[in-house]
């Protein structure tokens, strides 16, 4: 079946203007996570949704970063106000967590969307 | 804040050679899992350790995670040029992963 997809693959903006990275869950995945991935470099949360319980954003880096996950499925992370620093790759990643069940979930991510501001 | 340090960060080696990456914190995780990343790819999961020295083998890779759950280590045997790649370890509090620093790995056939 279909994986986890995200667009656009590569953003290149100026400083200042606003960005919108999408990601396409697996169907039927109630968990949604968005990382950020610099050069080479390991893995930073930012945020988590599950179902209809209220996201966790304790890893959004500033009031500029936010997100939404419409209907449990599509979600946006919305850059605003782009800065240089804010230059990495964004991935998304997408689980079905098994209720009552003790097992790690398995994440399956998307390719990135590489995000270059200039 | 908890952190994951993983060593070495770069590491060269040459075809037929073995190799161990390390995976260090202060934290006690739940259960701790190794990706592998390819370039313009997100990771994929390779195992999920769960039980304090649990060992599990995938072929040529050996994980075990330390008796405490704070620590892991990834061992490849006689690496080869498809094992190139970051290697990733993510420690795994509730619903949360803390991802390690990464290591790249470079098998010269």
């Amino acid at each position: 079946g279909a994986g986890v997809s995200q667009s656009p693959s590569n953003k290149v903006t100026e400083k200042g203007k606003d960005v919108e990275l999408r990601c396409d869950p697996i169907s039927g995945h109630t968990a949604l996570y968005w990382y950020r991935q610099s050069l080479g470099q390991g893995l930073e949360f930012l945020i988590y949704f599950q179902g209809n319980s209220a996201p966790d954003k304790s890893g959004l880096p500033s009031d500029r970063f936010s997100a939404e996950r419409t209907g449990g499925s599509v979600s946006t992370l919305t850059i605003q106000r782009t800065q240089q620093e804010d230059s990495a790759v964004y991935l998304c990643a997408s689980s079905r967590p098994l209720a009552g069940s003790t097992s790690t979930d398995t994440q399956y991510f998307g390719p990135g969307t590489r995000l270059t501001v200039l | 804040t908890q952190l994951l340090e993983q060593s070495p960060q770069f590491l060269s080696i040459q075809e037929g050679e073995n190799l161990t990456v390390y995976c260090n914190s202060s934290s006690v995780f739940s259960s701790l899992q190794w990706y592998r990343q390819e370039p313009g790819e997100g990771p994929v999961l390779l195992v999920t350790v769960v039980t304090g020295g649990e060992v599990k083998k995938l072929k040529r890779l050996t994980f075990q995670f330390g008796d405490a759950r704070k620590d892991s280590s990834l061992h490849i045997t006689a690496a080869q040029p498809g094992d190139t790649g970051l290697y990733l370890c993510a420690g795994v509090i509730f619903y949360k992963y803390i991802f390690g620093t990464g290591t790249r790995l470079k098998v010269l056939a």
